[in-house]
């Protein structure tokens, strides 16, 4: 079964950029969708974008200009880059294996907004 | 954006109960309707997807029905490790959105 795992920094100063990166282990990058969800308790889930493994995106359009979903096929990692963030980005940030469900999660990483 | 709601928000039960969540989406969406449980501290685990298949591993106490506009997630004989946050998703449409979410508590 495919493992997932985020990594990238905890804190990060208002209107600087957030990144995440989603290590993938026992399976291959390629051949499927890879998603970025964040939850916090005033919004629940948030689902943020999709990208499969030639570099094709679709991102929530309320975050569109400030994101960039990336893969790195080679590295067998996908990342997520969010410019001037705000004290409302602060979330858990999850990476997913999306087969048009999110059938597996990485435990999710708290980044906190914060100067 | 496709809105889904759902009820109750929070659910009261016992060990062996059996429980009944409802989703409704602010329009048809066909079966294109995912469960989830979350467990503090964990990353949310697919139940049902295509709004009443199993997925795998996961037990047939669990079931999943509807389609449309209005989805129910069944919980039979419910267990000490059920309790935890339900979330339904739709994959109907992008952006995909999801409910927000459902407590099962004792």
């Amino acid at each position: 079964q495919v493992h997932l795992q985020e990594s990238g920094p905890a804190l990060v100063k208002p209107s600087e950029t957030l990144s995440v990166t989603c290590t993938v282990s026992g399976g291959s990058i390629n051949t499927h969708q890879w998603s970025w969800i964040r939850q916090t308790p005033e919004k629940g889930l948030e689902w943020i974008g999709s990208i499969n493994d030639s570099g094709s995106a679709t991102y929530h359009p309320s975050l569109k200009s400030r994101v960039t979903l990336s893969v790195h096929p080679s590295k067998t990692q996908f990342s997520l880059r969010m410019t001037s963030v705000t004290t409302a980005d602060t979330a858990v940030y999850y990476c997913a294996r999306q087969q048009l469900v999110l059938t597996d999660w990485g435990q999710g990483i708290l980044v906190t907004v914060s100067s | 954006d496709i809105q889904l709601t759902q009820s109750p928000s929070f659910l009261s039960a016992s060990v062996g109960d059996r429980v009944t969540i409802t989703c409704r989406a602010s329009q048809a969406i066909g079966n294109s309707l995912a469960w989830y449980q979350q467990k503090p501290g964990r990353a949310p685990k697919i139940l049902i997807y295509a709004a009443s298949s199993l997925y795998i591993g996961v037990p047939s106490r669990f079931s999943g029905s509807g389609s449309g506009t209005e989805f129910t997630l069944t919980i039979n004989r419910l267990q000490p490790e059920d309790f935890a946050t339900y979330f339904c998703q739709q994959v109907s449409y992008y952006p995909r959105t999801f409910g927000p979410g459902t407590k099962v508590d004792i």
